[in-house]
């Protein structure tokens, strides 16, 4: 069936590098992608979006890389702070199916 | 703006009884929500599709009987665990979406409910 997967279950780097966080999705037809921080005993935080006729978007100190030809997602953090330790999840989105399916998620530990 | 809340944020309640949780779009109108269940470090897994006016759509494996869905207007929706078990114990999360269709959803917080 569908899958978004995550290539690492946790991640730990130190304060101030940058962090990657990948994802695979198993759904070519999917055209919406998000990625999703949760903080814990919370709801997921919405971080930054792409649609499917980009590969790249960038927000405040996070990019979205897309690579549809190996179905393969990624979030980067430039500059990582304590604050931004939670389990990140990317979604993948088919419009027509109107609904998203989620990956297990990365745990990202900051280490001051 | 977008802001969805929950209520109650957890419970606790014997086995057997049922549970209504409630889910509300603060300060957009909300066609279409989504209700998910997350077990402890596990990802999201959605439950049911929730339309305004019309019957929620459940996910293979959701037991609609169980799990009754009620979204009765375009800011509420209400889940309710009926004759909960302590398997039903989860993290219970909703989500809407806005009625401009976009496909970003905004989550609530979440209803922890422990089943004794």
């Amino acid at each position: 069936g569908e899958s978004v997967g995550l290539h690492l279950p946790t991640l730990s780097v130190q304060e101030g590098d940058n962090s990657i966080i990948n994802c695979a999705y198993s759904n070519s037809a999917s055209d919406y992608f998000i990625w999703y921080k949760q903080e814990s005993g919370k709801g997921p935080q919405f971080i930054i979006d792409i649609r499917s006729n980009m590969d790249k978007r960038q927000g405040q100190r996070v990019t979205v890389l897309l690579n549809k030809t190996v179905k393969h997602l990624s979030l980067q953090i430039a500059a990582t702070q304590p604050g931004d330790s939670a389990v990140y999840f990317c979604a993948e989105t088919f419009t027509n199916a109107g609904k998203s399916t989620f990956g297990d998620g990365t745990t990202l530990t900051v280490k001051p | 703006g977008a802001v969805v809340s929950q209520h109650p944020s957890w419970v606790i309640c014997k086995s057997g009884t049922s549970v209504k949780i409630e889910c509300r779009s603060l300060d957009f109108q909300a066609t279409t929500m989504f209700w998910y269940r997350q077990f402890p470090k596990q990802s999201l897994m959605l439950m049911a599709t929730s339309n305004e006016g019309s019957k929620a759509t459940y996910e293979q494996g959701v037991e609609k009987d169980k799990f009754l869905i009620n979204h009765a207007s375009l800011t509420l929706s209400t889940l309710t665990v009926t004759s909960a078990h302590p398997e039903d114990s989860s993290f219970y999360i909703c989500s809407a979406r806005d009625w401009t269709g976009q496909e970003t959803q905004y989550f609530g917080p979440g209803t922890r409910l422990l089943v004794l």
